[in-house]
């Protein structure tokens, strides 16, 4: 069993709908919880991180963390044609070393 | 966050060659790491690059293979040794800056690797 489990989709929306992403894990001692983006041909981007459980919103995104489920999730509102990537989710037990997702691929269709 | 700038962005080599990549930091960071994105798969961390010692490395991944410097708190580079076709990927460098925490690790662009 992987460490984290993220469906790697694709996933294809129109605009303007909302795009939900999730993942779940394994290890009870990730305390940081993150998302990136990753467009082709680029290096990751950070979006988002949380610290333990709880939501965090920022823009059209929205983070979640039920760390008792150990189930997080990525809602992006109002999806644009720019939003079209590889979505990554990563954890860390505050050792600054990352456990990754997948990755899953979104395209929002204009 | 920090600009990370890595070199080469992309590279074709020859089985059997060694190939170094090098990743220079705008601002001082405490952290930095080597991570590798195998095609179509996610990210596996190489190694903990250390300041002045010796990389710390996970398991899987050995000196030998790729061996990792760190001068200072700017600078590092990886080398892919020996290379096969095997360790065509994509390399990427992180780092976390100074004051920031676990959940802020931010990636340069990644250097593209294909081994014939």
């Amino acid at each position: 069993q992987k460490e984290v489990e993220q469906d790697p989709g694709p996933l294809s929306v129109p605009e303007g709908a909302i795009v939900s992403l999730n993942c779940t894990y394994s290890n009870s001692a990730f305390q940081y919880f993150m998302w990136y983006r990753q467009y082709s041909r680029k290096g990751p981007e950070l979006l988002m991180y949380t610290y333990s459980s709880g939501n965090k919103e920022d823009g059209r995104f929205t983070a979640q963390v039920d760390k008792s489920s150990k189930y997080i999730s990525l809602f992006i509102r109002d999806s644009q044609p720019s939003d079209s990537a590889t979505y990554l989710c990563a954890m860390s037990a505050n050792d600054y070393k990352l456990s990754f997702g997948a990755g899953t691929t979104v395209t929002v269709r204009a | 966050s920090a600009v990370i700038s890595q070199k080469p962005s992309r590279d074709i080599c020859q089985r059997g060659t060694s190939l170094t990549i090098q990743c220079q930091v705008d601002s001082q960071v405490t952290m930095m790491f080597w991570y590798r994105q195998q095609p179509g798969q996610s990210l596996t961390l190489i190694a903990t690059a250390n300041q002045g010692s010796e990389a710390t490395y996970e398991s899987g991944f050995v000196i030998d293979k790729f061996p990792i410097s760190r001068p200072n708190l700017t600078f590092s580079t990886l080398t892919v040794s020996n290379m096969s076709p095997e360790d065509s990927s994509i390399y990427l460098c992180s780092v976390v800056g100074a004051g920031m925490n676990t959940g802020e690790l931010f990636f340069g662009e990644g250097s593209r690797l294909t081994v014939l």
